[in-house]
């Protein structure tokens, strides 16, 4: 299984404002993803972390919104530019590993971010 | 694209008794994966279902995939107040690496 700490776990914004959420594993990981959850919803993946090359966004979250860094194989950061009280949400970092035999999620905790 | 839909969104229990949720594609499965979040917590994997009519156990929980790997269930049997929680599916489709989860089924369980 894969360890994964994420920072902060929580914070409070200013619309305008940018907040960078890190994401450490405790093993080395090909795959990493960020996910955001709003209150009560599933879970939509905003893009997946590629080591050494840009990170793949899904239909809807752009890289200038969400700057995402995949500096080594244990370590992602995602940037929330220019907040607006939309962006408010529980962002979750998530790496693939086996449990057995079988590729599964692990997520982070999570960073709950409120945007005033 | 691949939509993953989830059934019911809540659900609320006495102790006791039985729940389920089902999951349903739009397009065929390679596998289906089940995971529980527990009320402030994350996601947590369960279980995988790869071959088609698969059923798997885990002590009072019952996972079947459907014949045609489209859909699939989670049937709990006599809830307990632990099994309180988020329970969501997540569907890869065939030759894709993204991981596509339903929106969840909220459970509450009465004591």
């Amino acid at each position: 299984s894969a360890v994964i700490s994420q920072k902060p776990s929580r914070d409070i914004c200013q619309r305008g404002t940018s907040l960078t959420i890190q994401c450490q594993v405790d093993s080395q990981v090909t795959m990493m993803f960020w996910y955001r959850q709003q209150p009560g919803q599933s879970l939509t993946l905003i893009a997946t972390a590629n080591q050494g090359s840009e990170a793949t966004y899904e239909s809807g979250f752009v890289i200038d919104k969400f700057p995402i860094s995949r500096p080594n194989l244990t370590f992602s950061t995602l940037t929330v530019s220019n907040m607006s009280p939309e962006d408010s949400s529980i962002y979750l970092c998530s790496v693939e590993g086996p449990t057995g035999s079988v590729e599964t999620q692990y997520f982070g905790p999570g960073t709950r971010l409120l945007v005033l | 694209g691949q939509q993953v839909m989830q059934i019911p969104q809540y659900q609320h229990v006495q102790e006791g008794e039985d729940f389920t949720t089902y999951c349903n594609s739009s397009t065929t499965l390679s596998n289906i994966q089940w995971y529980k979040q527990r009320p402030g917590g994350h996601p947590v994997f369960l279980i995988q279902l790869v071959k088609s009519g698969e059923v798997k156990k885990q002590k009072r929980l019952t996972f079947q995939f459907g014949e045609a790997k489209k859909n699939s269930s989670l049937h709990i049997t006599a809830t307990q107040t632990t099994d309180v929680g988020t329970y969501f599916c997540a569907g890869r489709q065939g030759g894709s690496e993204k991981l596509v989860f339903g929106k969840g089924t909220k459970l509450t369980v009465n004591p």
